[in-house]
């Protein structure tokens, strides 16, 4: 079975700094990793996904994430974030042809203050 | 149409109350899911439906009784809830269940049961 392991709970910022959520998951097969956002009172929202090919993925509102198969790991940067990316993020990992499903990591909090 | 959307925003039901939730997408997409989260936790998968047929359930309650009449509906059907059942339940769908298919969320309904 497939997990993922967000390690940080909380991350806070000053606006306009760079940033980092860290992501690592473990899995037996190949994997599909999702990163989704999530804004006060309101669904998740895809903000990228890797699938296969090039490991540097770009996403919605600035932001990509770098898939390393030998650290397992699959973290999301952006280089300068803005009050409004104030939210919930969740990593996901999936695997192809069994349990296909997203597994969610437990969610880093990003908070971006002025 | 690129919307998931839910009915009612929010919810509030006493132990002995009968009430459903509902959702609607007119994406054309085959799977639609019912999360269910608590705050500050990630969502947890309770039912998934592919092709209108129930794929998945992960052992929820039958206080909680799902149904999908069509490929554009799905509803929650709630009787006899615990306080414990207090959550945000969502509901998501996605052009067919795969480890890859993005998931399309809706933005919830927050229930509270007293």
């Amino acid at each position: 079975a497939q997990s993922v392991t967000q390690l940080d709970s909380q991350v806070p910022v000053f606006e306009e700094a760079p940033v980092e959520l860290r992501c690592n998951y473990s899995s037996s097969v190949s994997v599909y990793l999702f990163w989704y956002v999530q804004y006060p009172n309101q669904g998740l929202q895809l903000l990228l996904k890797y699938l296969s090919g090039s490991t540097l993925v770009k996403g919605i509102n600035g932001f990509e994430a770098e898939f390393n198969k030998s650290q397992t790991s699959f973290h999301l940067r952006k280089p300068s974030v803005h009050i409004s990316d104030t939210a919930e993020y969740f990593c996901a990992v999936s695997v192809g042809g069994g349990s296909y499903i997203p597994t969610f990591g437990r969610g880093t909090s990003l908070i971006v203050h002025p | 149409d690129t919307e998931v959307t839910q009915t009612p925003k929010h919810l509030v039901m006493g132990m002995t109350n009968k009430k459903s939730l509902k959702c609607e997408q007119h994406m054309g997409h085959r799977a639609m899911y019912w999360y269910k989260q608590k705050a500050k936790k990630p969502p947890e998968l309770m039912f998934v439906y592919s092709y209108e047929k129930l794929s998945i359930n992960e052992s929820v309650p039958s206080r909680f009784s799902p149904e999908c009449p069509n490929s554009s509906l799905l509803n929650l059907h709630l009787h006899a809830l615990q306080p414990e059942d207090s959550a945000l339940y969502l509901c998501a769908s996605s052009v067919r269940t795969g480890g890859n298919e993005k998931l399309f969320f809706g933005s919830g309904t927050q229930l509270s049961v007293l």
